[in-house]
């Protein structure tokens, strides 16, 4: 069964650093998202992406996030300068049309950490 | 502001006993809600979509139902590994992003 990939799988770093976490949808899909979730609380939307361009962020999604498609597969999160808030568990996700924008597949997530 | 309140925050259920989650919304025209389940350390995994009042959905032990202001998901004679957390999220008309609840976290005991 087609799954979302999603590396690395934990990531500790330190405040101010830069991070990038990567992500392979699944082939057909055409919409992209990352979503976060901090540690017991409610899972969080960040960011939309179809046809290579944002179609949607949130107020989180501030200037020092950024994503990108470099490829035909890869999708990116990059936080250029990171803070103790972003310690959360980041999870990409892709639908597969504009009718089914609310139907997404998860990849299993990738832990940050912020020291 | 459009949000979503689940409950019970969690449920303690002995196997093949019945019960129901609720899911409370409001939403500036609904265009989806949705079900998930969270295993631990883990994203969610999609259940069901549904549109609009009235409408239900079955998968094995799992029915969801909507209503205009709250959609329930009843759990029919639970196993074990129906233990789980589950999500609620709404999508308003003209986005595509989901807004989450906290979730109900569901444990089922041999």
């Amino acid at each position: 069964e087609p799954e979302v990939t999603q590396t690395p799988s934990h990531q500790v770093t330190q405040m101010g650093q830069e991070v990038i976490l990567r992500c392979v949808p699944i082939s057909n899909h055409l919409y992209f998202y990352w979503y976060r979730q901090i540690l017991g609380q409610k899972v969080e939307f960040l960011v939309s992406f179809y046809n290579n361009e944002i179609s949607e962020k949130s107020e989180i999604f501030d200037d020092q996030f950024s994503v990108e498609r470099p490829d035909g597969s890869n999708f990116t999160l990059k936080i250029r300068s990171t803070k103790l808030e972003d310690s959360a568990m980041y999870f990409c996700a892709s639908s597969e049309n504009r009718d089914s924008t609310g139907e997404l597949f998860f990849g299993e997530g990738s832990r940050l950490t912020v020291l | 502001e459009d949000q979503v309140t689940q409950s019970p925050e969690a449920l303690r259920l002995q196997e093949g006993e019945s019960s129901s989650l609720n899911c409370s919304y409001t939403v500036s025209g609904l265009r989806g809600l949705f079900w998930y389940r969270q295993d631990p350390g883990k994203g969610p995994e999609f259940l069901f979509t549904l549109y609009s009042a009235g409408e239900e959905k079955e998968k094995e032990r799992l029915k969801a139902t909507l209503t205009k202001k709250e959609s329930f998901l009843h759990i029919t004679a639970p196993k074990p590994e129906d233990s789980a957390t589950y999500l609620c999220a709404v999508q308003a008309r003209g986005y595509n992003k989901l807004i989450f609840g906290a979730g109900t976290r569901l444990a089922v005991h041999p």
